[in-house]
């Protein structure tokens, strides 16, 4: 256990539904984070949280709406995904933001998504 | 766009065998490479954080050497079990650490009883 729960662990929707990925982290960490793991393609990293604060954004579609309430607490809220959204989205989380590169991130288990 | 290079792509080893695998980074504005270690379903675990030329971290049966000079790093797993049937992925860190990891596609290593 890495101390980083995601739920669900799967889903499944249509591209007119609206759904949010839930992760929790018990570390007492400031900084959490959305990966996006597409079939054959690198872990990709698609926002940065620290201390509840967005501080990275890498060009992700607006589809995809992130919510950080507070530090242990982030959501990927989706709206009108498209099939190829279809992938593994992992959350993590670090004592710092970044922290320089020298941080270790923990990882949660994932969320596996399927649009239809 | 930063090119973080994994290979071989998978890998199958008989139990009891030793075995290593490459991380490729770019060679310019090192400032460090992380391991992890990621088993199916589960969540990835950190094995080390790398930072300095000729840096070499061990972890058990598990040892990483750090070349920033020609950029790659080297992981190896020493008398290899089942258990350590995983993938395993490198992250790279440029500049001043503020721009994250960059992650490779990881090595797929499967141990054969």
């Amino acid at each position: 256990e890495t101390g980083v729960t995601q739920t669900p662990r799967h889903l499944v929707m249509g591209m007119t539904n609206k759904k949010s990925l839930k992760c929790e982290q018990h570390l007492g960490h400031n900084a959490m984070y959305w990966y996006k793991q597409s079939a054959k393609k690198p872990l990709e990293l698609m926002f940065v949280y620290s201390l509840e604060e967005r501080v990275e954004n890498n060009s992700v579609p607006s589809r995809f709406s992130p919510e950080c309430p507070n530090s242990s607490h982030l959501f990927l809220h989706l709206h009108t995904l498209q099939p190829e959204d279809s992938a593994l989205y992992l959350c993590a989380s670090s004592r710092k933001v970044l922290a320089g590169g020298l941080d270790t991130q923990y990882f949660g288990p994932g969320t596996r998504l399927t649009v239809l | 766009i930063l090119n973080v290079e994994q290979s071989p792509q998978s890998l199958h080893v008989q139990e009891g065998d030793s075995t290593n695998f490459t991380c490729s980074f770019p060679s310019s504005n090192f400032y460090a490479l992380h391991w992890y270690r990621w088993e199916t379903a589960k969540s990835p675990e950190a094995l080390f954080v790398m930072t300095l030329n000729g840096d070499e971290k061990k972890k058990g049966r598990i040892s990483a050497t750090l070349n920033t000079k020609e950029g790659y790093s080297y992981l190896y797993i020493k008398g290899s079990q089942p258990e350590d049937s995983a993938t395993y992925l490198c992250a790279f860190v440029s500049g001043g650490g503020a721009d994250g990891l960059t992650f490779g596609k990881g090595t797929h290593l499967i141990i054969q009883p």
